[in-house]
């Protein structure tokens, strides 16, 4: 069971380049999201998803696409790199409903982006 | 809209001694509150968490936190940390009927021997 396997790891982008990170799960969860963790900001949502074929934006989607075509899989794209999108990046994901007292989000590894 | 309130971004605390992080929190509707640790680039690992019924939930690695509904607070503690407790602490917090997690700036925690 390898929970939430997020790639790359590392990334260095120059401005303007495009790129998408990768984000998979093996636990059938329903509802999976992105956060970029920031210092002293804790971890802002960007994007989730409810399901297949259902997203919608949190609090900074600006710069960022998602798309859920399946249960496992939930994609970040950057359309175009910007300086400011240096971050830290989490993929997490959780059961929809919250039976049996299944409430937490499971975390991916992160990916560590630079812009330059 | 809920928010987290983390109220301290640093905590320095020598071995053994004990330590507690505060978390208050704002929400109109019933949430569920988690505490998660992050230790040096590494994911977030839950702590606990705290549903319903005692406000007192205990977790992983020696960690207790308590519910306080009236002072919308749920501060966490550890009667005796070592040194690899060294780490960042989140206080999450979502709605009951909901999906969302939001998260507290942050607490670094820095153990000292």
């Amino acid at each position: 069971n390898a929970g939430v396997t997020q790639t790359p790891k590392f990334q260095v982008l120059k401005t303007g380049q495009s790129m998408t990170l990768q984000c998979a799960q093996d636990m059938n969860h329903e509802y999976m999201s992105w956060y970029r963790q920031d210092p002293g900001m804790g971890l802002r949502l960007i994007h989730y998803s409810v399901g297949a074929g259902i997203t919608d934006q949190g609090e900074v989607p600006n710069g960022y696409n998602v798309s859920r075509s399946t249960t496992e899989d939930f994609p970040l794209r950057l359309l175009s790199a910007a300086p400011s999108q240096t971050s830290v990046y989490f993929c997490a994901s959780s059961y929809r409903r919250t039976a049996g007292g299944n409430t937490e989000a499971f975390f991916g590894q992160g990916t560590r982006l630079t812009v330059v | 809209a809920q928010s987290v309130t983390q109220l301290d971004s640093q905590v320095p605390v020598f071995e053994e001694a004990p330590v507690e992080l505060r978390c208050n929190y704002s929400s109109s509707v019933s949430v569920y509150l988690f505490w998660y640790v992050q230790y040096p680039n590494q994911g977030l690992q839950l702590l606990l968490k705290y549903l319903s019924g005692s406000t007192l939930v205990k977790g992983i690695n020696g960690f207790e936190a308590e519910f306080n509904k009236s002072q919308t607070s749920f501060h966490l503690r550890k009667p005796s940390v070592h040194i690899s407790d060294t780490a960042e602490y989140f206080c999450a917090v979502r709605k009951a009927a909901g999906n969302k997690l939001t998260f507290g700036g942050g607490t670094r925690v820095l153990v000292k021997p």
